[in-house]
């Protein structure tokens, strides 16, 4: 384990369904960021938060939302996905945003169908 | 577009040999950091080297820096079959709110 947990590993869900995603850690860090990784592509920085607050949104569609009640947790809120959202999707951490390495989570495997 | 880019794309050798990954990349940077991900999994990090460090090791491995080609190398020695993974260069360019940007990555095999 790398002190960054994610859950669910798998979800399969219709594209009418919601659902969330859910990280964690308890490393002490301040920052937290949602990234996409998709077959042949490199990966994508959706969302990031420093201290609680968000500071960047990569220009995600409105269908992910994010949430960060506190600086351990973060859940990505996801409704009305398209085929094409099927990826896995990364959590990581660090202890700033700056130059320091990330802990990534094992991440979750979403298959939209 | 991608700020980092990994060459080669793929790499197979035999178990004992030394592998050895470029990453380019396009703007300035504050620093560089390789990453390996096993199939399915996240990523784990390996290593990061400053804009002002040119070498670094870390037991098998040893990255360098050439900022004046904006070029980065990464070597892991006496490789093992538990090396097969993919490995990622991921950079911090010093004018994206310090955002690390990933590489497409490179999937190492190494054969027993």
């Amino acid at each position: 384990e790398t002190g960054v947990t994610q859950t669910p590993r798998h979800l399969v869900m219709g594209m009418t369904n919601k659902k969330s995603l859910k990280c964690e850690q308890h490393l002490g860090h301040n920052a937290m960021y949602w990234y996409k990784q998709s077959a042949k592509k490199p990966l994508e920085l959706m969302f990031v938060y420093n201290f609680k607050e968000q500071t960047e949104n990569n220009s995600v569609p409105s269908r992910f939302s994010p949430e960060c009640p506190n600086s351990s947790h973060l859940f990505l809120h996801l409704h009305t996905l398209q085929p094409e959202d099927s990826a896995l999707y990364l959590c990581a951490s660090s202890q700033g945003v700056g130059a320091y390495g990330y802990t990534f989570g094992s991440g979750t495997r979403l298959t939209v169908v | 577009s991608q700020q980092g880019e990994e060459d080669p794309q793929a790499l197979s050798i035999q178990e004992g040999e030394n592998a050895t990954m470029n990453c380019s990349y396009k703007t300035s940077i504050n620093n560089l950091q390789w990453y390996r991900q096993n199939s399915g999994r996240g990523l784990v990090h390996l290593i990061l080297i400053r804009s002002n460090e040119r070498e670094k090791h870390s037991g098998r491995l040893r990255v360098t820096l050439d900022t004046s080609k904006k070029s980065s190398s990464l070597l892991i020695t006496a490789s093992r079959a538990a090396d097969t993974a993919s490995y990622f260069c991921a950079t911090d360019p010093n004018n994206a709110g310090n955002m690390l940007t990933f590489g497409g990555g490179t999937r190492l095999m190494v054969k027993p």
